[in-house]
């Protein structure tokens, strides 16, 4: 147990549905980040939030959304979905200064099929 | 534009031996280097990570070289051993960025 928890760990939905992922970080980091994973290609980054704030944006599409609330968890919210937004949503986490480390703990993921 | 390539996607070895896995980037800037291991159904899983100031790091049979001139980093597991057979993917962040920039992964199967 990475101490990251994601749910669900799979869901299955149509297309044009809305779904929303969620994420606990490892107690006491402050930043949370999103990937995604796609059929055997590596992980893309998704956004990042450090404390609340939205901190880098990567190629997340508009109609993707996320937040971070103040008990640090996160959500990740998928509208419109599309065929192609199959693919595992992993979340990570990773310490805020004045630690510095550079190790995001990744969450075992959630499974997204869309059909 | 891929900015960190791993451009085998598997490697066979046999157990016991040395498993050589590669990685090159493309951004200068990049001064943080990590390899994560992923077994299936589960998240990567930190495994060993390098700064640029270093052109080594060893921990037990895990070893990552750096060189920087050819802007390629590589992964030595000395001896292989059948539960080191999982997905392993190269990753890099630069200083002051936020976020890790991921390779494609190699899948590493160890041959009892």
């Amino acid at each position: 147990d990475s101490g990251v928890t994601q749910t669900p760990k799979h869901l299955i939905t149509a297309t044009g549905q809305r779904v929303t992922l969620r994420c606990s970080p490892r107690s006491g980091d402050l930043s949370v980040y999103w990937y995604q994973q796609s059929l055997d290609q590596g992980l893309q980054f998704l956004i990042q939030y450090y404390n609340g704030e939205e901190r880098a944006k990567g190629n997340i599409l508009e109609r993707f959304s996320a937040q971070q609330f103040p008990d640090l968890h996160s959500e990740l919210n998928l509208s419109s979905l599309e065929l192609g937004d199959s693919a595992l949503y992993f979340c990570a986490s990773r310490p805020g200064p004045p630690s510095g480390a550079n190790v995001l703990t990744f969450g075992a993921g959630s499974r997204l099929t869309v059909l | 534009d891929q900015q960190v390539k791993q451009n085998s996607p598997s490697l066979s070895v046999q157990e016991g031996r040395i498993s050589i896995l590669n990685c090159d980037y493309t951004n200068s800037m990049f001064d943080y280097f990590l390899w994560y291991k992923k077994y299936p159904a589960e998240g990567p899983t930190f495994l060993i990570s390098i700064s640029s100031i270093k052109d080594k790091n060893e921990d037990g049979r895990f070893t990552v070289f750096l060189n920087k001139s050819a802007k390629h980093l590589s992964l030595h597991i000395v001896p292989s051993q059948p539960g080191d057979s999982a997905v392993y993917f190269c990753a890099a962040m630069g200083q002051g960025a936020q976020k890790l920039v991921f390779g494609q992964g190699t899948r590493l199967t160890i041959n009892p």
